[in-house]
């Protein structure tokens, strides 16, 4: 039973241009969801956060949207750099617990 | 700053042994957990602790043990690893349990034979 899922294993995207991951959950407990970049051979490591009384947070290039209705964020790379190129992770956890919870992970890909 | 410290790095295991994987934070954080890496199937939550002295099961926690004796340490112990145990392991600390971000060390590859 996935409670959090990323439906995109892989996204290849031009450098400079948006890239979009999303993420799906299902458990409407949730409240506070996070985003991970993890590179090869390294832990991930923590990206951007979003409350759930929040609709949107934005740091730098990266943004990322809550659709509480949909059960749906989704994580926004603008302008898309090499560096970048990594897996994505994004993470879920509910007040009334203590659980953090990973989603499947999706791929990104940045080419020149 | 060490943040996060797994030991070993590394580590091949006979189907049958036990070995514990070690995991130290120097932030004084309330909060750790461990995670599995598997192709496919993203960081799985095995055990967690919210403070010394207490722990509790995350989704895939069966052929793990954990302890939490001090604030500090929290290791994983497997105590007859099989092939299936064969992955990544993340040890990871947050600050409390609302509402704060995970902070993980650098993993530890665990082969099974």
């Amino acid at each position: 039973d996935q409670q959090v899922k990323q439906n995109s294993p892989s996204l290849s995207v031009q450098e400079g241009r948006i890239s979009i991951l999303n993420c799906d959950y299902t458990n409407s407990m949730f409240d506070y969801f996070l985003w991970y970049k993890k590179y090869p051979a390294e832990g991930p490591t923590f990206l951007i956060s979003i409350s759930s009384i929040k609709d949107k947070n934005e740091d730098g290039r990266f943004t990322v949207f809550l659709n509480k209705s949909a059960k749906h964020l989704s994580l926004h790379i603008v302008p898309s750099q090499p560096g970048d190129s990594a897996v994505y992770f994004c993470a879920a956890s509910a007040s009334n617990t203590d659980k953090l919870i990973f989603g499947t992970g999706t791929r990104l890909q940045v080419f020149p | 700053n060490a943040g996060v410290t797994q030991t070993p790095k590394f580590q091949v295991l006979k189907t049958g042994q036990s070995m514990t994987l070690q995991c130290a934070q120097d932030m004084n954080h309330e909060y750790m957990s461990w995670y599995r890496q598997d192709p496919g199937m993203g960081l799985r939550l095995i055990h967690y602790s919210v403070g010394a002295g207490i722990t509790d099961q995350g989704e895939v926690p069966n052929g793990y043990n954990v302890s939490r004796s001090t604030t500090e340490d929290f290791p994983l112990r497997l105590l007859s690893a099989a092939p299936s145990q064969t992955s990544v392991y993340f040890c990871a600390s947050r600050r409390d349990r609302v509402n704060t971000e995970a902070f993980f060390g650098q993993g530890t590859r665990l082969t099974v034979v």
